[in-house]
């Protein structure tokens, strides 16, 4: 399988519970991100993983936190979450950071739905 | 603060030429990146421009002026395939993407 693949598609979870989002990449890249998109809004960086360790967290609320046990494969742990953090949650991967030509590869992205 | 524009959402017709603008105003400049993203896809990489000037890809263009801030994406051709929204994204001095909101772009028979 190649490029860069989310699951599940779509989740629906109440506030009180706990889920996680799976991003696997088998492009033999370095660099992983998780991004929040929200209707209309531009795209809102979360976590940058760089060879496994984590290098950007933008003001995230703990009820996210990230997990990159290795370079191909990055999770989203959530826990009691809010109805505002409803959005589609998109995983990407880039070769390297740090450079202007900086190509990112996403998932498909994760349709939350928070009750 | 660093910010992207771009129209919200425009519509135009199969076979024809299209023009979508992206203006910023961001903390450096190492390059412009334009996205496509289908309804319920992931984006997808476009075009990358540095330089001044056009860079064409088939029925693609993207067009950049670095003393304007301003950047635009010229599809030749269109096709109903090429329904989807658009991104523009610059890469600031510290090689952060600084997003803008997107094009969304309706072609119409």
């Amino acid at each position: 399988e190649t490029g860069v693949t989310q699951t599940p598609r779509h989740l629906v979870m109440g506030m009180t519970n706990k889920k996680s989002l799976k991003c696997e990449q088998h492009l033999g890249h370095n660099a992983m991100y998780w991004y929040k998109q929200s209707a209309k809004k531009p795209l809102e960086l979360m976590f940058v993983y760089s060879l496994e360790e984590r290098v950007e967290n933008n003001s995230v609320p703990s009820r996210f936190s990230p997990e990159c046990p290795n370079s191909s494969h990055l999770f989203l742990h959530l826990h009691t979450l809010q109805p505002e953090d409803s959005a589609l949650y998109l995983c990407a991967s880039s070769r390297d950071r740090g450079t202007g030509a900086n190509v990112l590869t996403f998932g498909a992205g994760s349709r939350l739905t928070v009750l | 603060g660093q910010n992207i524009d771009q129209p919200t959402e425009m519509t135009a017709t199969e076979g024809a030429i299209v023009q979508i603008n992206c203006t910023y105003q961001t903390s450096g400049f190492n390059g412009l990146f334009w996205y496509q993203q289908h309804a319920g896809e992931a984006p997808t990489f476009l075009s990358y421009n540095v330089l001044d000037g056009l860079e064409e890809k088939g029925r693609f263009s993207s067009f950049l002026s670095r003393s304007k801030g301003y950047s635009y994406l010229l599809l030749k051709e269109l096709q109903m395939k090429d329904s989807a929204s658009y991104l523009c994204a610059v890469s600031n001095s510290n090689y952060q993407l600084i997003w803008g909101a997107g094009t969304k772009l309706i072609i119409k028979p």
